[in-house]
Parts: structure tokens; sequence; C-alpha cells
């Protein structure tokens, strides 16, 4: 299968908590990218960690990738109400050139205030 | 920028009726996207437009579904007749170009009775 599986499928947190969400695959990858999705809206496309890095931030955000065991995490700190959404992860895989994604069933995280 | 528009918002049709959804990218992105979310899954590519050509549609149900994108800009869906499993949100998104940060429009909503 070329679509990623996040973990956990739901995550309930407090404000100012830190929310961790994983993403294992079972393909090679060009690059994986990480997409928020308010309810009733489209994605957002956060952050895109290519297959030869090992870790990016963006502000609360911080993405690990490691190749050898096809997994990479979301780590969002301090986590704040408007933080609510689902989070899916999105692979571009290596046999693809025209940048076609595969998105996961995502993890719904719910940070209550 | 102006983001990713999409209409209508919502749609509520009866079976075998055929609907039409309209997407206008962000100006000066290359790549045009269809996904089809189901409820509880992650977005399903059925699309992707180069230009005004189409670089990937083995996903679309070529029986019932078409879309064109006009002058690489604008792009209609359409669905002809629908199903009762056609019930979904339809997510258009845009791009520079392939490999790059997918912007999303809010979808349309589709029912079928």
């Amino acid at each position: 299968s070329q679509q990623g599986e996040e973990d956990p499928q739901a995550l309930s947190i407090q404000e100012g908590e830190n929310a961790t969400m994983n993403c294992s695959y079972k393909t090679s990858i060009n690059n994986l990218q990480w997409y928020r999705q308010n309810s009733g809206r489209g994605l957002v496309h956060l952050i895109l960690i290519r297959s030869n890095e090992r870790e990016k931030h963006s502000g609360r955000l911080r993405v690990t990738l490691d190749t050898s065991k096809k997994s990479s995490s979301l780590l969002i700190t301090a986590s704040r109400a408007a933080d609510t959404a689902s989070y899916f992860c999105a692979l571009n895989d290596r046999g693809s050139t025209l940048g076609r994604l595969y998105f996961g069933r995502g993890t719904q995280l719910t940070v209550w205030p | 920028e102006a983001g990713v528009a999409q209409s209508p918002r919502y749609k509520i049709i009866e079976k075998r009726q055929s609907v039409a959804f309209w997407c206008n990218p962000i100006s000066g992105h290359a790549t045009l996207y269809w996904y089809q979310q189901i409820l509880g899954q992650g977005p399903k590519l059925l699309i992707q437009f180069q230009n005004n050509g189409v670089v990937d549609d083995s996903q679309l149900p070529k029986d019932r579904f078409s879309a064109e994108r006009l002058k690489g800009v604008d792009s209609t869906l359409k669905i002809q007749p629908a199903k009762l499993e056609d019930s979904a949100v339809y997510l258009c998104a845009s791009s520079l170009a392939v490999n790059q940060p997918q912007h999303f429009g809010d979808g349309t909503r589709l029912s079928i009775l």
C-alpha cells in the first residue's frame, strides 16, 4: 500500500500539553508531508520533509523522519484549543514523477481549554 | 493571495442525477488536483492536471466521472449518473508545480439520496 497509516486515530489532550502523532508507511518516498484539516474545511499544508532530511521545525511544529523504520512523527508543542483538527500524513511515492500524494486516514486531535 | 475557490459548498441530489463542481485555483498554479474524501478517510486523488492537460486520471471512474480544465485555469468535475457511493466531499487543490505543497479549497459536500 502506498498510503501512510497514522497513529493514534484519536488524541485528546489539555491546552498547554504536547501532542505527538505518528505515521508509518511501507513504500519508498521522495518526501512526506503533513496537513491539517479543520472540521468542514479544506486541508492546510504544514510541513514537507524530504527523504534525505531527518528533522524539520516550523513554529510549534516539529517533524521527524526515519526512512530506515519508514516512520514519521509530528509534534505540536504547547497545544492550543485552535489546534483541534484532523492531521494527515501524505506520501509522495519515489516511483511517482507527478508529485502524487497518498493520504492516510488521519489523527483526530482534540485540545480542551 | 486569494485561495482556491470552489462552488457550490453543498449539493444534494438523487441517485442517477448529474452534478457538476467548479474550481478556481490560485493564480499562477500550473497543477490542479481533484480529490474525493469519504467521511472518516483521507483524500483520494481522482485526477491531476498540468496546465490544461491530464497527467493522472488512473483513479477516476471514467464511466461516470469527467473533468476538464479550460485554458489551464478553472476546472469542472462532473458526475453523471450519480450513485449512492459518490456521497463525499470533493476537494480541489492547486500547486505551483508537481512536488510542491498543495493548497486546498474548502470542498463541495455531496449527498446522494
